[in-house]
């Protein structure tokens, strides 16, 4: 079974702080992602990465970076946390079997509750 | 711009019965369509992955399908259980920057089965 693992349950940082959610995957998949899911708005994409070193842009990027420097590991930071970063945070991950798109399910991680105060 | 929408919101029904899941999306142009579970303050847990080019897939009690010209997907569950309750997840795969694609997601439907 594909393991997805998020390094924290529950996390509550102070506004300002630099905080570092992590994600492990045991598969050797392709691609990873990174989902805020957030009550009577639904999961929304961060950013998501294809490839080591590479990422892209997902809905609402902003105030947020990413690292993907194994293949592995995707890392999500918040430069400088607000307390409207306060949210479920879920890190997903899927196999690249090609023809252009990535037609595999995506496989996600337990999730972070993330508190800025 | 893809939207999904799942109707009902929320789902009571009582243990035995089988019910309908629905889920709706505005743009047919999709590469598959994926059904998840989620438990209270958990992650997501795939149940059925639909590709473009399929009518329907089956696991156990549940039955997904896809209409794609018409922009609609069923999740059925047979016989539910008390352990059926959580929230249900739809989601689409469509075009979005680079060639990966991108899961669009509905707000799910509650689920509650009462013994």
């Amino acid at each position: 079974d594909v393991k997805v693992t998020q390094s924290s349950r529950y996390l509550v940082k102070r506004t300002g702080e630099k905080v570092f959610l992590e994600c492990v995957q045991d598969m050797d998949h392709e691609n990873m992602f990174w989902y805020r899911q957030d009550p009577g708005l639904g999961l929304r994409l961060i950013y998501f990465s294809y490839d080591v070193k590479m990422k892209e842009k997902g809905d609402i990027p902003e105030g947020y970076s990413v690292s993907r420097e194994k293949k592995e590991r995707f890392s999500l930071i918040l430069e400088s946390a607000s307390t409207n970063q306060t949210s479920m945070y879920l890190c997903a991950s899927s196999l690249y079997r090609g023809g252009g798109h990535g037609n595999q399910p995506q496989h996600f991680g337990d999730g972070t509750r993330l508190s800025i105060l | 711009k893809q939207e999904v929408t799942q109707i009902p919101a929320a789902l009571s029904v009582p243990e035995g019965e089988n019910l309908v899941l629905n889920c709706s999306f505005t743009d047919s142009a999709i590469y598959n369509l994926q059904w998840f579970r989620q438990d209270p303050g958990k992650g997501l847990t795939s149940l059925l992955l639909i590709q473009s080019s399929q009518r329907e897939q089956t696991s156990g009690r549940l039955n997904a399908s896809l209409d794609k010209s018409s922009g609609r997907s069923t999740l059925y569950i047979a016989a539910s259980q008390p352990g059926d309750s959580a929230t249900y997840l739809c989601a689409v795969l469509s075009n979005y920057g680079g060639s990966q694609g991108n899961l669009i997601f509905g707000k799910g439907t509650k689920l509650s089965v009462k013994p």
